[in-house]
């Protein structure tokens, strides 16, 4: 199976700060790699598929980029509403596997 | 509006048996391949089966392969998981996602149910 990496593990940051979060492949997955968004108790939320395709009524702040091995998701100005866990998943084959996740927090 | 509502968790004992559903409305369901996906604080998020649109195509991960089922029925818009031989570590939140894409095997998730909560437990 392919492992996938997210660091750091939690941030925080202030309103307005642009926020970077990583996922790394254990091998070269293309640009098979979706980016997600949890808020507790909720089911996660599709932002960008296909590394950089951002997902309809995704606010234009979130923007994903990458292929191979090494991605990133990054919130331009991070908002009080986007206080939330980010999970990376690939699907360049079976099994899809998803990263540990990356909460976000308000400073 | 688009959506998907999971029923059915509940707390089994060690080696019983469940049935989950997802209803889905709002879409043309027996266009999409469908997915589910289950959480837990430990192992966190977990992809476990593949259904696709027509039932013809059907993986599992090796975590449940010989014990689950997926399962579906279109005229009643509704995705199945039958869940034989449960463990503790099958304890977890389960959802059902769709396919964002129509073709391929599973790609994005862009359709998520609530999620139904399953505790194995004696």
């Amino acid at each position: 199976d392919i492992q996938m990496t997210q660091s750091p593990s939690s941030l925080s940051a202030s309103v307005g700060d642009r926020v970077t979060i990583t996922c790394q492949a254990s091998q070269d997955i293309a640009i098979y790699l979706n980016w997600y968004q949890q808020t507790p108790g909720k089911a996660p939320k599709l932002l960008i598929y296909d590394a950089s395709n951002l997902q309809t009524g995704v606010p234009s702040r979130f923007s994903g980029s990458g292929s191979g091995t090494d991605f990133s998701l990054t919130i331009s100005s991070l908002q009080p509403e986007d206080i939330a866990t980010y999970y990376c998943q690939h699907y360049a084959n079976l099994p899809p596997t998803f990263g540990g996740g990356t909460k976000v927090e308000i400073k | 509006e688009v959506q998907l509502v999971e029923s059915g968790g509940a707390l089994v004992q060690p080696g019983g048996s469940l049935r989950l559903s997802c209803a889905a409305s709002g879409f043309t369901f027996s266009s999409y391949n469908m997915n589910w996906v289950r959480q837990t604080p430990g192992k966190g998020l977990e992809w476990i089966s593949y259904i696709d649109s027509s039932s013809n195509t059907i993986h599992y991960a090796d975590s449940v392969e010989g014990r689950f089922t997926v399962s579906r029925d279109n005229a009643k818009n509704s995705l199945y998981l039958q869940m034989n031989s449960l463990r503790a570590d099958d304890t977890a939140v389960y959802y059902c996602a769709r396919d964002l894409f129509m073709v391929g095997t599973t790609d994005a998730f862009d359709i998520w149910g609530p999620g139904t909560l399953v505790t194995v437990s004696s």
